[in-house]
């Protein structure tokens, strides 16, 4: 079961233009991370927060936790075709060892 | 090597057979997780072992699913009398800690295909 909903689950969008993907859950957790993910490979990790409220940059990305440490946000300037593969979220709970993974956002960056 | 190093990359199953998947984790990383991954998803959780104790199990979908890390080192993910629905990559994953909030690092995975 996967308790993150990420959205959209589809983006084509042209090189230079901006982007949001959003990461939704009713459950609160410890911690989020993104991860990107190439066809072939395993998921990378790009960032971990774990304040509510907490901004990270990284980049042309920033990354936000919500207040309630249940939803967190992607957010990419100027996109590049580099930037094309699968966005995941992914959650740790306070009870548990189990990171809990989001349904994926695939990003096509067209040059 | 220096990563996740996972094995068979592909494997083409018939139905009815059974499969096992490798996973020698990077060197001294504590955590182990396997994860099921449908094409353009979400990897979803199977199992997770804090050195060759597996924690938790609650994500294996039927009981012909059987994972094992006995050395705590290598782990061997266990599929018996393969169906199709069972075609999917299977992830591994290994994490230094113990505790949550680590960095997950991952193999290229394992791609099954039950015919």
């Amino acid at each position: 079961t996967q308790l993150l909903e990420q959205s959209p689950q589809f983006l084509s969008i042209q090189e230079g233009e901006n982007l949001t993907v959003y990461c939704n859950s009713s459950s609160v957790f410890s911690s989020l991370q993104w991860y990107r993910q190439e066809p072939g490979e395993g998921p990378v990790l790009l960032v971990t927060v774990v304040t509510g409220g907490e901004v990270k940059k990284l980049k042309r990305l920033t990354f936000q936790f919500g207040d309630a440490r249940k939803d967190s946000s992607l957010h990419i300037t100027a996109a590049q075709p580099g930037d094309t593969g699968l966005y995941l979220c992914a959650g740790a709970r306070n009870t548990g060892n189990q990171f809990y993974f989001g349904t994926g956002t695939s990003l096509t960056v067209i040059p | 090597g220096a990563g996740v190093s996972q094995s068979p990359r592909y494997k083409v199953a018939k139905r009815g057979q059974d499969v096992a998947l490798r996973c020698d984790p990077i060197s001294g990383h504590v955590s182990l997780f396997w994860y099921q991954q449908a094409l353009g998803q979400g990897p979803e959780f199977l199992t997770y072992f804090q050195n060759e104790a597996q924690l938790d199990k609650s994500g294996l979908p039927s009981d012909r699913f059987f994972a094992e890390r006995p050395e705590g080192s290598v782990s061997t993910l266990k599929i018996q009398r393969t169906q199709q629905e069972d075609s999917a990559v299977y992830l591994c994953a290994s994490s230094l800690w113990a505790y949550q909030a680590g960095e997950l690092f991952f193999g290229e995975g394992s791609r099954l295909t039950v015919l």
